[in-house]
């Protein structure tokens, strides 16, 4: 089976600018999670997707959302960017809830 | 609130050492999930392995094994004959069914190094 694909690999974009991520999970995989990673913060979760739904939302602001389609597939989107957005985006796919997640190889976001 | 500490930031062995990395967590669900991942230097984090809250049983897998233990809320990883290819950034990681959903709580992640 392949594994979970996110695009681009790299972005460099300006402070205010729009960024959309992209995320294809593993085959049969309904549920979709999104996380960033940063030196200072850690791995924190951003949001959840099931079914097209969003099931469980981290601590972020709206600028962050996301959606998800009808073949799981799954973007997110980071509106008026900051510095402080420059970070390492991964994509995690599952079967279910409780189930263990596989993630991509990220998408690294700069920002200046 | 779940929580999830790993109290070594770094730890550096020679090859062929034994090392165990520490997971303490905490959580108010009845039915938990924990994880450990890898994050080599290339950044994909690799799934190593899965647990659920009622199943106590250490399981050892090649060079590496895990102890649960629910009385400390504690599960932690050994690697045996460690290599320069374990390598990398370790996590540790929770869920709760009640209250998290598929939500992952991370540690802040242990730094190995094996040198040769």
């Amino acid at each position: 089976k392949a594994g979970v694909t996110q695009t681009p690999r790299y972005l460099i974009k300006t402070r205010g600018q729009q960024v959309t991520l992209s995320c294809s999970p593993i085959s049969g995989h309904r549920s979709v999670s999104w996380y960033q990673q940063t030196p200072g913060q850690g791995l924190q979760f951003l949001f959840e997707y099931f079914s097209e739904t969003q099931r469980n939302k981290g601590n972020f602001p709206g600028r962050f959302s996301g959606r998800q389609f009808s073949n799981s597939r799954s973007e997110m989107n980071v509106s008026t960017l900051e510095l402080g957005d420059s970070a390492l985006y991964l994509c995690a796919s599952s079967a279910g809830r409780g189930y263990e997640q596989y993630f991509g190889p990220g998408t690294r976001l700069t920002v200046t | 609130a779940q929580k999830v500490t790993q109290a070594q930031t770094e730890i550096s062995v020679v090859e062929k050492e034994d090392v165990t990395l520490d997971c303490v967590y905490e959580t108010r669900d009845t039915t938990y999930y924990l994880f450990w991942y890898k994050q080599p230097p290339s950044g994909e984090l690799v799934f190593l392995i899965r647990r659920n809250s009622f199943d106590e049983q250490n399981e050892i897998s090649g060079r590496y094994s895990w102890n649960f233990q629910k009385s400390t809320s504690s599960f932690n990883f050994t690697i045996t004959a460690s290599q320069v290819v374990d390598s990398a950034v370790y996590f540790c990681a929770l869920s709760g069914k009640e209250t998290s959903g598929s939500r992952l709580t991370f540690g802040e992640g242990t730094q190995l190094t094996v040198n040769p």
